[in-house]
C-alpha cells in the first residue's frame, strides 16, 4: 500500500529555517517524480516544487532560492528544505507522489499534510 | 505562469442532480488537466487526468471534457459524498497552476 507521511512542520519565526520530511512506503521515491503542494489556511492549492526521477528539480517562484527539494534514497524519504521564511509560507505542505507516467504532473498519492506557521 | 479560472467559486445543489463546474486556462494548455477533490479535513483526491480520464476507483457519475483552453468537469448525479471543494489543475508547462476551487454543498 502506498503511504506517505510528512514531518517536520512547526511554529518558526520569519527569517528561519526548516527542512520537511515525507517518509514512502509501497513504492520507491527515487523511481518516481514527486512534488510538494501547499496550502495556506482556508486557501485553495499551490504547488511548490518537483524532483524528477533523474534529479531534475523546478520551484515556483514564491520559493525559487529559498527552498530546495531533495531525496534520501536508502531512507526512501522526500525533504523540503526551506531557508529564509517569510509569513506567506505559512501553510498546510503536503507532498505527492506522481502517477509515474512520462508527463509528470498528476498527483495521485498524497500524504496528510504537515503545517509551517511562520510567525513572530 | 498560465491562469485557471474556475467557475463558479461556490454551487449548492440537490442530491441527484446534475453538477458542472468549469475551468478556463489563459493558454492552450491541449489536454493537460486534472480534477481533484478536497473535502475537509483530507488531502486532495485525483478524480480526473488528461482532462477526461477517470482515475482508477473513481465513481463514473465524475467525468471531465474539454480541450486547449476550456474544460467541464461534471457529476452526472450529486450524491452526499460529493460534498467537497473540487480544484482544477493544469501541467502543460512549470509552475503548474490550480484554479482558485468550485465549493460544493448540498441544497
Amino acid at each position: 500500500e502506498v503511504q506517505l507521511v510528512e514531518t517536520g512542520g512547526g511554529l518558526i519565526q520569519p527569517g528561519g529555517s526548516l527542512r520537511l520530511s515525507c517518509a514512502a512506503s509501497g513504492f520507491t521515491v527515487s523511481s518516481n517524480y514527486m512534488s510538494w503542494v501547499r496550502q495556506a489556511p482556508g486557501k485553495g492549492l499551490e504547488w511548490v516544487s518537483i524532483l524528477y526521477s533523474g534529479g531534475f528539480t523546478y520551484y515556483a517562484d514564491s520559493v525559487e532560492g529559498r527552498f530546495t527539494i531533495s531525496r534520501d534514497n536508502s531512507k526512501n524519504t522526500l525533504y523540503l528544505q526551506m531557508n529564509s521564511l517569510r509569513a506567506e509560507d505559512t501553510a498546510l505542505y503536503y507532498c505527492a507522489r506522481d502517477m509515474g507516467r512520462a508527463v509528470a504532473g498528476s498527483f495521485d498519492y498524497w500524504g496528510q499534510g504537515t503545517l509551517v506557521t511562520v510567525s513572530s | 505562469d498560465i491562469q485557471m479560472t474556475q467557475s463558479p467559486s461556490s454551487l449548492s445543489a440537490s442530491v441527484g442532480d446534475r453538477v458542472t463546474i468549469t475551468c478556463q486556462a489563459s493558454q492552450d494548455i491541449t489536454n493537460y488537466l486534472n480534477w481533484y477533490q478536497q473535502k475537509p479535513g483530507k488531502a486532495p483526491k485525483l478524480l480526473i487526468y488528461d482532462a477526461s480520464n477517470l482515475q482508477t476507483g473513481v465513481p463514473s457519475r465524475f467525468s471531465g471534457s474539454g480541450s486547449g483552453t476550456d474544460f467541464t468537469f461534471t457529476i452526472s448525479s450529486l450524491q452526499p459524498e460529493d460534498i467537497a471543494t473540487y480544484y482544477c489543475q493544469q501541467y502543460d508547462s512549470f509552475p503548474y497552476t490550480f484554479g482558485q476551487g468550485t465549493n460544493l454543498d448540498i441544497k
